[in-house]
């Protein structure tokens, strides 16, 4: 079974530009999470979707971040424009909906650097 | 490609007694180990870590223990209280930053 991928793995872009980070979660599961690495330190949460909607995006730092999940499937995260801040490892995890243990799959990441 | 395994699923403990989480791992240039604790409907949130320099780091009712020669480490909890009923996620991370997390173990303690 294919595990949560992510896209691009690395990607270098200069203050004011537009990147987009895509995961494609484990086929068949409803729940999509984002989280941001930042400092090499602990993970924060960004957002969860239940197949479409958002379910919570509390931990989205602000409106330049913006995710999708059209057709419940793979989800997309944009920054426009980018900030020296936004620098970090972006990383996808998905679960299946009513699961006993809500066992979360993470992604590799995509290491995104803000020149 | 799972360098990070929690191979236990799930963990039942009753209360005041000690919890034990395992987690192994196969990538040797990991340097820097975490745990995460999760709530339902909540993203996991940050309970502690070791650099590979150590083998313990105790911070309260926890304590993780890393055997680098066995590419293991422990998270103990004790006494173990309801409360800390929740999922705890491995994670290990490498110099470059890359880290890699585990599929969680669903810790139940009983009143």
């Amino acid at each position: 079974e294919a595990g949560v991928t992510q896209f691009p793995s690395h990607s270098v872009i200069e203050k004011g530009q537009t990147v987009t980070l895509r995961c494609d979660p484990i086929s068949g599961h409803d729940n999509l999470y984002w989280y941001r690495r930042v400092m090499g330190k602990e993970i924060k949460f960004l957002l969860h979707f239940v197949k479409e909607s958002k379910q919570d995006e509390s931990g989205m730092p602000n409106n330049r971040f913006l995710a999708e999940r059209t057709g419940g499937t793979y989800s997309t995260l944009k920054v426009q424009p980018a900030e020296l801040e936004d620098s970090g490892v972006y990383f996808c995890a998905s679960s299946q909906v009513g699961t006993d243990t809500d066992t979360q799959y993470f992604g590799p990441g995509t290491r995104l650097t803000v020149l | 490609d799972q360098q990070v395994k929690q191979n236990s699923p799930s963990l039942s403990v009753q209360e005041g007694r000690i919890s034990i989480l395992n987690c192994d791992y196969t990538n040797s240039m990991f340097d820097y180990f975490l745990w995460y604790k999760k709530y339902p409907a909540e993203g996991p949130t940050f309970l502690i870590s070791i650099s590979s320099i150590k083998d313990k780091n105790e911070d309260g009712r926890f304590t993780v223990f890393l055997n680098k020669s066995a590419k293991h480490l422990s998270l103990h909890i004790v006494p173990s209280q309801p409360g800390d009923s929740a999922v705890y996620f491995c994670a290990a991370s490498a110099t470059n930053n890359d880290m890699r997390f585990g599929a969680g173990t669903r810790l139940t303690v009983k009143p």
